[in-house]
């Protein structure tokens, strides 16, 4: 089956690039959609369709799809940004939606 | 405002049964597809069910069997019936609206969720 593979977390200071990272078998050819979850809160979608931004979201999140791997950037990171990030696509095995493990960001 | 809201999560003796609630505003239920997604503690997220504005109903083969989704459009409600409960469906359930892209589909909104605890 097929399998979406996140870093468990990804540190990075105040101010600079965070990238996250989401594995899987030529994930490039499929469209990955991005949440993120602050503690004790409700997921929210910060990017949909590899690269395209909800409204309300700040163009400090930006997302690319490429070969076997999709990466949601986040930059000059704020305290606020700490959560945990999930990658997420449609139809890879099965006519189901797939998450991928989950990534804590941590803003040291 | 639109949104959802959950209601409904509870604690259930193993092999019992539960039905977990989402009223839905702002939009029609009925007119979009509508998802279940649980988050076990400390865990990740995990789908469990859809309904299709046609109807259609698609589950996980965690679930397949025993639960049921089924919405009231009167009302403007979602539901989850869960029986033959188990330990590992402990779970927050939250309600979210699909939407469909040129790739797939995603979660444009979700509701803060229902703690539902199987335990004896």
């Amino acid at each position: 089956s097929y399998v979406l593979t996140q870093p468990p977390s990804v540190s990075v200071a105040p101010g600079q690039t965070a990238r996250i990272t989401c594995g899987g078998n030529n994930i490039g050819g499929k469209s990955v959609h991005w949440y993120q979850q602050k503690p004790g809160q409700a997921p929210a979608l910060v990017v949909y369709d590899d690269s395209d931004r909800p409204s309300g979201i700040p163009e400090r999140f930006s997302g690319f799809n490429s070969g076997n791997t999709a990466t949601l950037t986040i930059s000059r990171v704020e305290a606020g940004d700490e959560a945990d990030y999930y990658c997420q696509l449609w139809g890879a095995t099965s006519d189901h939606p797939l998450f991928g493990g989950g990534t804590k960001l941590s803003v040291l | 405002e639109v949104q959802v809201v959950e209601s409904g999560g509870g604690l259930v003796q193993p092999g019992g049964s539960l039905r977990v609630s989402c009223a839905a505003s702002g939009f029609t239920v009925s007119d979009n597809y509508m998802s279940w997604v649980r988050q076990a503690p400390g865990k990740g997220l995990e789908w469990v069910s859809v309904i299709y504005s046609g109807g259609s109903a698609y589950y996980a083969d965690s679930v397949k069997g025993r639960f049921t989704i089924s919405r009231h459009n009167s009302k403007n409600t979602l539901y989850l019936q869960m029986n033959s409960l188990r330990p590992e469906d402990t779970a927050v359930y939250y309600c979210a609206r699909d939407s469909i892209s040129k790739g797939g589909w995603y979660f444009d909104l979700w509701g803060r969720g229902t703690l539902v605890t199987v335990s004896s």
